[in-house]
């Protein structure tokens, strides 16, 4: 498609229990990009692929969070037993092409899913 | 560590006067720079970029200009609209990076 789409838009989740969280990147964007917004706060970046291969993940809580970009699928962001810190908007983006001083190009980003965690 | 900062939390200007907001970053190694526009519950989208070989890119009302020895860049916007009001966020990468790091963002608004 021409946007990323993020699904669901809301999430509610008590606390311990799992939640998952879905993307579309915008058809023939190799890279994908997930960002965590606490509270409209800066962007703390989390994991990022380049197609299904993890590009960085050295945002990532390793303990509770995973994520994965497989083919013909969403990628998707998942938090196993979730904590009241995790409440947050997710964004996701996607880019052509990324790390290259000549060839960048911006993240277009979703529209978030809200996750609150009670 | 905070790597892009936006200083001012917020922006209030007149319709139809020059916005510049502005940032600053510590990472001398940052070669790409990026401004986003973030209406609430919207994703941010993307508004201009500037490579580290130039100072300078216009696009229509929008120009941003790069000061690497300051490390410093900014958005111009003018003439200001009451639509342009939202909330900006600098952002910035490095060609040895895999992430893009964001300022906090600088909400401005534009009064008819």
């Amino acid at each position: 498609g021409e946007e990323v789409a993020q699904t669901p838009k809301h999430l509610v989740r008590g606390e311990g229990q799992k939640a998952k969280l879905y993307c579309a990147p915008i058809k023939g964007h190799s890279y994908v990009f997930w960002y965590q917004q606490v509270l409209k706060n800066e962007f703390k970046f989390l994991i990022s692929f380049q197609n299904e291969n993890v590009f960085d993940e050295t945002g990532m809580p390793k303990e509770r969070f995973s994520a994965k970009c497989l083919p013909n699928s969403p990628c998707s962001l998942e938090i196993q037993a979730t904590k009241l810190e995790d409440s947050a908007v997710y964004f996701c983006a996607s880019s052509q092409r990324f790390g290259d001083s000549q060839y960048n190009s911006p993240l277009h980003f979703g529209n978030g899913t809200r996750l609150t965690v009670t | 560590d905070q790597q892009v900062k936006q200083n001012s939390p917020s922006l209030s200007v007149q319709e139809g006067r020059i916005s510049i907001l502005n940032c600053d970053y510590t990472n001398s190694m940052f070669d790409y720079f990026l401004w986003y526009k973030k209406y609430p519950a919207e994703g941010p989208t993307f508004l201009i970029s500037i490579s580290s070989i130039k100072d300078k890119n216009e696009d229509g009302r929008f120009t941003v200009f790069l000061n690497k020895s300051a490390k410093h860049l900014s958005l111009h916007i003018v003439p200001s609209q009451p639509g342009d009001s939202a909330v900006y966020f600098c952002a910035a990468t490095a060609s040895a990076n895999n992430d893009m790091r964001f300022g906090a963002g600088t909400r401005l608004t534009v009064k008819p």
